[in-house]
């Protein structure tokens, strides 16, 4: 069966700090892999996703960026943290089989307190 | 314009009786899936059900069922015999097949069982 990993499960950064978070997905090959953020009490948004190692598309202009080393593992980065990257980060996988339309599974989370 | 609109913010049941969740949504691609996520307290996001826009009956899994009035652009969830741990938000998201994969969420429905 499929399993997808985060962590950490809880950080807390100052501004101005960098940031890396790993996302992993076992069980399957070569799934598309996306990175939401959500606001308390808001829905998701999507941040970037990938459909392949090293290919990355970005939905929203940021500071933060995504990279994809591995065919199963995706890294969230960014340089140098601002207050407003607080969130609550999913990272989410899901089958490639051409253009499908097929479910998300997403992983723990990580919460993220940018102070 | 919005993609997927949820009206309800919140919503209240008592146990063991049925409750629907709104969700409707826009689009002008022919063929697209709609999804239901339930995200308890924890913060993971736990996929429920699926309908394609082809399809010609209502999906159902277990206690959930997805009503889904493709000329209204409407995919209302319903959960039958609320039970405790059914409280939770709730998402609707959907997946447009000319989109890359890319999901569109709703900004969520918070159920509360009451026992």
């Amino acid at each position: 069966s499929q399993t997808i990993h985060q962590w950490p499960a809880t950080l807390v950064q100052p501004v101005g700090s960098p940031l890396s978070l790993e996302c992993t997905v076992e069980g399957t090959s070569n799934p598309n892999l996306y990175w939401y953020r959500q606001a308390a009490g808001r829905g998701l948004q999507l941040l970037f996703y990938s459909v392949g190692i090293g290919q990355i598309s970005s939905e929203v202009p940021q500071n933060l960026s995504a990279s994809r080393p591995q065919d199963r593992q995706f890294i969230l980065s960014s340089k140098k943290l601002l207050l407003s990257d607080s969130g609550f980060y999913l990272c989410a996988w899901s089958l490639n089989r051409g253009a499908g339309t097929y479910e998300q599974y997403f992983g723990p989370g990580t919460r993220l307190t940018v102070t | 314009a919005q993609k997927i609109t949820q009206t309800q913010p919140g919503m209240f049941v008592q146990e063991k009786e049925a409750v629907t969740l709104d969700c409707t949504y826009d689009t002008s691609d022919p063929s697209y899936g709609l999804f239901w996520y339930k995200q308890p307290s924890s913060g993971e996001m736990i996929f429920l059900i699926y309908q394609g826009s082809y399809d010609q009956q209502n999906a159902t899994e277990g206690r959930y069922s997805l009503n889904f009035q493709k000329a209204r652009k409407s995919a209302n969830l319903v959960i039958s015999a609320s039970q405790l741990g059914d409280s939770a938000m709730y998402f609707c998201a959907m997946r447009e097949r000319g989109n890359a994969g890319k999901s569109t969420f709703g900004d969520g429905t918070t159920l509360t069982v009451k026992p």
